[in-house]
């Protein structure tokens, strides 16, 4: 049981460019979030995805695509990479579709953007 | 909209000692509480939360925290932490007509020896 994995670990990007993070949870889980962490900011919702076939915007979304491929999978674009876009990204899961339920974490991705 | 603050961005401590860390919230509704931990180079893993019942509620390795409504705040205590404990610690905050949590900025838990 691996729970939540993500890839890749690291990434560098160069202004302008694009690539997709991937997200998959073996748990069953209904509900997938992606954060980005930022130093004195916290995390940040991306989007989330309450259900399969389904994705909503969170508080940050611009510059950032998402697929829910299926229950298991859910991955995050950056269409044109932008220095702003230099974090931390976390996917998350959860069972049910209530904020109320305990989210897991994956590992994360360290992606700078030059 | 719900808002939720931690008042120290580190907190350093020697072993064995108590520690407390800081959460306020700020909501016009009624809150449901968490705290999660991340520790070097992982993922954020739940603590504890408060749903209902008992505003103390305790949580893994040995944490507490209380939710004190009057005082809007949901401070986390240990009566003597470990070395392991050294992590970062984020409050988060959620009511029943959202569908999303809000983390607060974060605590950086130093524990010496």
């Amino acid at each position: 049981n691996a729970g939540v994995t993500q890839t890749p670990k690291f990434q560098v990007l160069k202004t302008g460019q694009s690539m997709t993070l991937q997200c998959a949870q073996d748990m069953n889980h209904n509900s997938m979030y992606w954060y980005r962490q930022d130093p004195g900011m916290g995390l940040r919702l991306i989007y989330y995805s309450a259900s399969e076939g389904t994705t909503d915007k969170g508080e940050v979304p611009n510059g950032y695509n998402v697929s829910r491929l299926n229950k298991r999978e859910f991955s995050l674009r950056l269409e044109s990479a932008a220095p702003s876009q230099t974090s931390v990204y976390f996917c998350a899961s959860a069972r049910g579709q209530r904020s109320t339920d305990t989210q897991y974490f994956g590992p994360g991705t360290r992606l700078t953007v030059l | 909209a719900q808002s939720v603050t931690q008042l120290d961005s580190q907190v350093p401590v020697f072993e064995e000692a108590p520690v407390e860390l800081r959460c306020n919230y700020s909501s016009s509704v009624s809150v449901y509480l968490f705290w999660y931990v991340q520790y070097p180079n992982q993922g954020l893993q739940l603590l504890l939360k408060y749903l209902s019942g008992s505003t103390l509620v305790k949580g893994i390795n040995g944490f507490e925290a209380e939710f004190n409504k009057s005082q809007t705040s949901f401070h986390l205590r240990k009566p003597s932490v470990h070395i392991s404990d050294t992590a970062e610690y984020f409050c988060a905050v959620t009511t029943y007509n959202t569908d999303k949590l809000i983390f607060g900025t974060g605590t950086r838990l130093q524990v010496f020896p």
